[in-house]
């Protein structure tokens, strides 16, 4: 049982190249997130879907947009990377039962560094 | 919006002391309450969790109660090992709603146990 797989671990870019970093849980979870970590930031939700063919914009948004269109897998895209976007981000993924407490299950993190 | 503070890190202790970390939120309606740990080069992993108003939540020695009257989620454990060494989250979810589980994470407290 994987759980939650990040490809890559760990990519370097120049500014303005676009790139897409994939998520994908084996969990049959309804939920999935996309965060970034940065030092002294915790963690910052960038978007997230509910379910299949569904996304919405989280807390820091800008810069990247996403796409579910089956339900194991996340793509997070950067369509013309900046500095501002090292980071390493994380997928994860819950279950969507409506008023339980959903633990978050994390991916190990893809560390994005942009030139 | 909800908001999560933690003591400003890092922290080092020795082998056997005492640990504290502190977390107080701020949150509309009743939210629930995590700590999550982050081992180096890993993926976070929910080390406790705690519903509602003076719930204890426990886990591999590590305890934390949810005051709801101080708004705080401390950190404790009685007894640090070297193992314990890691990036410590406290994180909120307001779980109704429109909220669907998305965490609201603190900014993190890095604790490095020396032996």
């Amino acid at each position: 049982n994987a759980g939650v797989t990040q490809t890559p671990k760990f990519r370097v870019l120049k500014t303005g190249q676009s790139m897409t970093l994939l998520c994908a849980q084996d969990m049959n979870h309804e939920y999935m997130y996309w965060y970034r970590q940065d030092p002294g930031m915790g963690l910052r939700l960038i978007h997230y879907s509910v379910g299949e063919g569904t996304t919405a914009k989280g807390e820091v948004p800008d810069g990247y947009n996403v796409s579910r269109l089956k339900k194991q897998n996340f793509l997070l895209g950067l369509e013309s990377a900046a500095p501002s976007q090292t980071s390493v981000y994380f997928c994860a993924s819950s279950y969507s039962a409506p008023r339980l407490i959903r633990e978050l299950f994390f991916g190990e993190g893809s560390r994005l560094t942009v030139l | 919006g909800d908001s999560v503070t933690q003591m400003e890190g890092p922290v080092t202790l020795s082998e056997e002391a005492f640990l504290t970390i502190n977390c107080t939120y701020t949150a509309t309606g009743y939210p629930s309450l995590f700590w999550y740990v982050q081992y180096p080069g890993e993926g976070l992993q929910l080390l406790l969790k705690a519903t509602k108003a003076d719930d204890k939540g426990s886990n591999k020695g590590f305890e934390a109660t949810y005051r709801k009257e101080t708004t705080s989620f401390h950190l404790e454990k009685g007894s640090v090992q070297v193992s314990d060494s890691a990036v410590y989250f406290c994180a909120l979810s307001n779980a109704g709603g429109t909220s669907y589980g998305k965490l609201t994470f603190g900014q993190g407290t890095i604790l490095t146990v020396h032996p």
